[in-house]
């Protein structure tokens, strides 16, 4: 157990639909990531906070978003759904940027 | 743009073996390296980290090499046991936003 924990564990949901993934980094953390993974791309890294402010993107879809609360959890916001979508998708937290990110079991998100 | 990729996409091996997992990167500014243990169903899970200052780092039963002047980077886990089975990935830390080499697949044969 990496101590990130994140809700729901399965997602299904319909094309169009738009879901919102929460994530609890560790006791400690500041930093919190978010990474998709699918069979086509591997893993990807979507966006990165830190200590409430957002402070990398990587291949994040315009329909999707993020935020980090003042409590320091996080949550993926996806809308518009497409079959595409379907994926797991994971946070990650460290302490600060630079350091060990430590990974949660992940959303397994299917948009029918 | 970077990327980090895997000689080697299966590993099939015998319990008490020794195991070797490869990747190639290809930022030479990369300064700093990761590798996770995927088990089915799991988030990836954290083995073992180097810096770009270091060329070896020991843990328990893994070791992890560096080579920048060929930007290659190996996993040694040391007799490998069938809960080694899982799926390895090497990671490029770049201020945080971490490059996912495509994985290799471990088996550990009883």
């Amino acid at each position: 157990d990496s101590g990130v924990t994140q809700t729901p564990k399965h997602l299904i949901t319909a094309t169009g639909q738009r879901v919102t993934l929460r994530c609890s980094p560790r006791s400690g953390d500041l930093s919190v990531y978010w990474y998709q993974q699918s069979l086509d791309q591997g893993l990807q890294f979507l966006i990165q906070y830190y200590n409430g402010e957002e402070r990398a993107k990587g291949n994040i879809l315009e329909r999707f978003s993020a935020q980090q609360f003042p409590d320091l959890h996080s949550e993926l916001n996806l809308s518009s759904l497409e079959l595409g979508d379907s994926a797991l998708y994971f946070c990650a937290s460290s302490v600060r940027p630079q350091e060990t990110q430590y990974f949660g079991p992940g959303t397994r998100l299917l948009v029918l | 743009g970077e990327s980090v990729g895997l000689h080697l996409p299966t590993l099939s091996v015998q319990e008490g073996d020794n195991s070797i997992i490869n990747c190639a990167y290809s930022n030479s500014a990369s300064d700093y390296f990761i590798w996770y243990k995927q088990e089915s169903g799991k988030g990836p899970q954290f083995i073992i980290d180097i810096r770009s200052n270091m060329d070896k780092r020991q843990g328990q039963r893994v070791t992890v090499l560096l080579n920048k002047t060929v930007k290659h980077l190996s996993l040694q886990i040391a007799a490998t046991q069938p809960g080694d089975s899982a799926v390895y990935f090497c990671a490029e830390s770049s201020w945080g936003k971490l490059t996912f080499g495509q994985g290799t697949i471990l088996t550990v044969h009883p």
